[in-house]
């Protein structure tokens, strides 16, 4: 698969913090996805982007594949506790997809 | 809404075993993914299936296979099990149909640990 670099590794937030992760890949992709995963269950996608320049909101969620498509970030505005959880980034070619190693983020205590 | 079902949460084999792990989907989707989750590697695919009898490698295929008799039903075989088989192994599908493009849906992910 492709090798996508997703950044931060694990952030701590603070509750009515905005937050932000990105993907680069030195390949090209058709479609951008963010999923998120909670403890003890499967990813669940949270937005899909499918032109290069898209930006696309879904909620406090706002992701935008990059123009040169080769990169994708995710923001989330004013967290909330159960924003906690890991976050993949996901690049679609040819109908596979490859992901970032993923992004835990955690509560600040 | 998708459903992705796997037939175990959590399973614990022994070395040398062969294990079974079943997914079944209820969409009727073409393709459908298994994936390995570690941690700090993010997923990495195992293998595929596009099409019922169909199956290709993924990028870690070794020590794994795959069988696709139905449509909805996608099983993951370890044919001997070993400790660096213990891992959280994800089933997904989907629909690559032009214009209709449905992205992977998961299952809740099967914990496996060989002992």
């Amino acid at each position: 698969g492709q090798q996508l670099n997703q950044s931060p590794q694990s952030m701590f937030i603070q509750e009515g913090e905005d937050v932000s992760m990105n993907c680069t890949s030195s390949s090209i992709f058709n479609t951008w996805l963010w999923y998120k995963q909670d403890p003890g269950e499967g990813p669940v996608l949270l937005i899909a982007l499918y032109k290069a320049g898209e930006l696309t909101s879904n909620g406090r969620l706002t992701a935008q594949f990059g123009i040169t498509r080769k990169d994708s970030f995710l923001n989330i505005s004013a967290s909330i506790p159960s924003d906690v959880g890991i976050y993949f980034c996901a690049g679609l070619y040819d109908y596979k997809l490859s992901f970032g190693a993923g992004t835990t983020v955690t509560v600040r205590a | 809404d998708v459903k992705v079902t796997q037939s175990s949460r959590y399973l614990v084999k022994r070395t040398g075993e062969k294990v079974f792990l079943e997914c079944v989907q209820d969409m009727d989707h073409e393709n459908m993914f298994w994936y390995r989750q570690d941690p700090g590697l993010g997923l990495r695919l195992i293998y595929f299936s596009y099409d019922v009898k169909m199956k290709e490698k993924g990028d870690i295929p070794e020590g794994y296979s795959v069988s696709r008799e139905k449509k909805e039903r996608f099983s993951l075989i370890l044919e001997s099990a070993s400790t660096n088989q213990t891992s959280m192994y994800l089933c997904a599908s989907d629909s690559p149909i032009l214009g209709d493009f449905q992205p992977q849906h998961f299952g809740d992910g099967t914990r496996l640990s060989i002992l």
